[in-house]
């Protein structure tokens, strides 16, 4: 079975701050892991994947993950903050079927 | 890139009615497609996986007669939510893939309303 564990359900930066969303998975397989973003009303883009090899995956508009088998973590980065980031950003894992397990969501916030 | 179209966007009914939304990956044939749910402030959940000429497998817990899939082309999946009721407003979502190993692609969503 998988899972996965958003820690946080809102997140509040600063324009131009660092952002850092929170993503625990639970796999007994190894895992597929992604982000999405969702804006208002709308469906879901892939911001990034990992699948195999490289375990820091850059994706769009700047942002980045880390996967830490060690730590089951797949936390989400951008080093500097813009307006247009602020939505929902779901965590999700996956097996090699690609059926995926989201988690709770978190919602960014960015302060001018 | 590979877009699927999902439609309508919105839709309000009447409790009793039936509603139906469309799935269609525009430029690549899906093999299987995947339906959510997601509640207000909530995640996606997955309803049911759709496979091209099969039955759809449905989710624990989601009632395969009133949320009816057909799958019948490579590029449409539909869903109908029979005899809607209130409960059942929400957002649904459908994904696409085009083999086992590939990447999701997501509709826009429907926003449906049942009064």
């Amino acid at each position: 079975a998988q899972s996965v564990t958003q820690l946080g359900s809102h997140v509040s930066v600063s324009e131009g701050a660092l952002v850092l969303l929170r993503c625990n998975y639970s796999s007994s397989v190894p895992p597929y892991l992604f982000w999405y973003v969702q804006y208002p009303n709308q469906g879901l883009q892939l911001l990034l994947k990992y699948t195999t090899g490289a375990t820091l995956v850059k994706g769009i508009n700047g942002f980045e993950a880390e996967f830490k088998k060690s730590e089951t973590s797949f936390h989400l980065t951008k080093p500097s903050a813009h307006m247009s980031d602020a939505a929902e950003y779901f965590c999700a894992v996956s097996d090699s079927s690609y059926k995926l397990i989201f988690g709770s969501g978190t919602r960014l916030l960015v302060r001018p | 890139g590979a877009v699927v179209s999902q439609h309508p966007s919105r839709v309000i009914c009447k409790s009793g009615t039936s509603v139906k939304i469309e799935c269609r990956s525009l430029d690549f044939q899906a093999t299987t497609m995947f339906w959510y749910r997601q509640f207000p402030k909530k995640s996606l959940m997955l309803m049911a996986t759709s496979n091209e000429g099969s039955k759809a497998t449905y989710e624990q817990g989601v009632e395969k007669d009133k949320f009816l899939i057909n799958h019948a082309s490579l590029t449409l999946s539909t869903l109908t939510v029979t005899s809607a009721h209130p409960e059942d407003s929400s957002f649904y979502i459908c994904s696409a893939r085009v083999g086992r190993e590939s990447p999701l692609h997501f509709g826009n969503g429907t926003r449906l309303t049942v009064t």
